[in-house]
């Protein structure tokens, strides 16, 4: 399967730990992208990756979040000191160069619980 | 900043009917309109996309409108079958500025046989 991946699919965790989650995008896809989504609504924008630079950030990002993309390739979401209302699914995607630049493939999501 | 509304936030038809779905946009410097389909715990998959520089594509059953001017497109799924129940995203995004969606708040899509 040469689609986005990302591991876990579920976490559950205590408030107050840490977690860390992983995306493998399409092969070659050069743009990488997190997205959060809560039950019952849109998934909204967290970060993005060109490559291994970290272009923007969203509001939503706080100081307890941080990604990197360290070599271009896989990404790290890492959430520290984890707090109830940040249980929601975690989405990665990944858009490759070329004509088609701006479509984005969604991997299947790491739902987290936070207790 | 930029939203997305998205109307109906249910839809309910019988199998062989057809289901539109509205979305507007704020951002009149958005250029890319995906469409997304969601199943209960599965990620969004792409269905059908449309580019600012085009009005209308079509994908066998699925169409999607874009009316740059009013800032809203719409989704049309013809002859809807019981697989097509999941839940529908529209989005929009300019390239130029990173390429992030912005979503609207989804439409569950209910086909009864």
């Amino acid at each position: 399967d040469t689609g986005v991946s990302q591991n876990p699919r579920h976490k559950i965790t205590k408030r107050g730990q840490n977690v860390t989650f992983r995306c493998d995008p399409i092969s070659e896809h050069n743009r990488l992208y997190w997205y959060r989504q809560t039950l019952g609504q849109g998934p909204e924008f967290l970060t993005y990756f060109q490559n291994e630079a970290q272009l923007e950030k969203s509001r939503l990002l706080s100081d307890r979040f941080s990604a990197e993309r360290p070599k271009g390739s896989f990404s790290t979401l890492e959430i520290q000191r984890t707090e109830q209302g940040d249980s929601a699914m975690y989405l990665c995607a990944s858009s490759q160069r070329g004509i088609e630049q701006d479509t984005q493939y969604f991997g299947p999501g790491t739902r987290l619980t936070v207790l | 900043g930029e939203n997305v509304e998205q109307h109906p936030s249910t839809l309910s038809v019988q199998e062989g009917d057809s289901a539109v779905i509205k979305c507007t946009y704020s951002d009149s410097a958005s250029n890319y309109f995906p469409w997304y389909k969601q199943e209960l715990g599965k990620g969004p998959q792409l269905i059908i996309d449309i580019r600012s520089n085009v009005g209308e594509k079509k994908d066998q059953r699925i169409a999607v409108t874009l009316n740059k001017t009013a800032k809203h497109f719409s989704l049309h799924i013809t002859e809807t079958q019981p697989e097509d129940s999941a839940v529908y995203f529209c989005a929009a995004s300019n390239w130029n500025q990173g390429g992030k969606l912005i979503f609207g708040q989804g439409t569950e899509l209910s086909v009864k046989p």
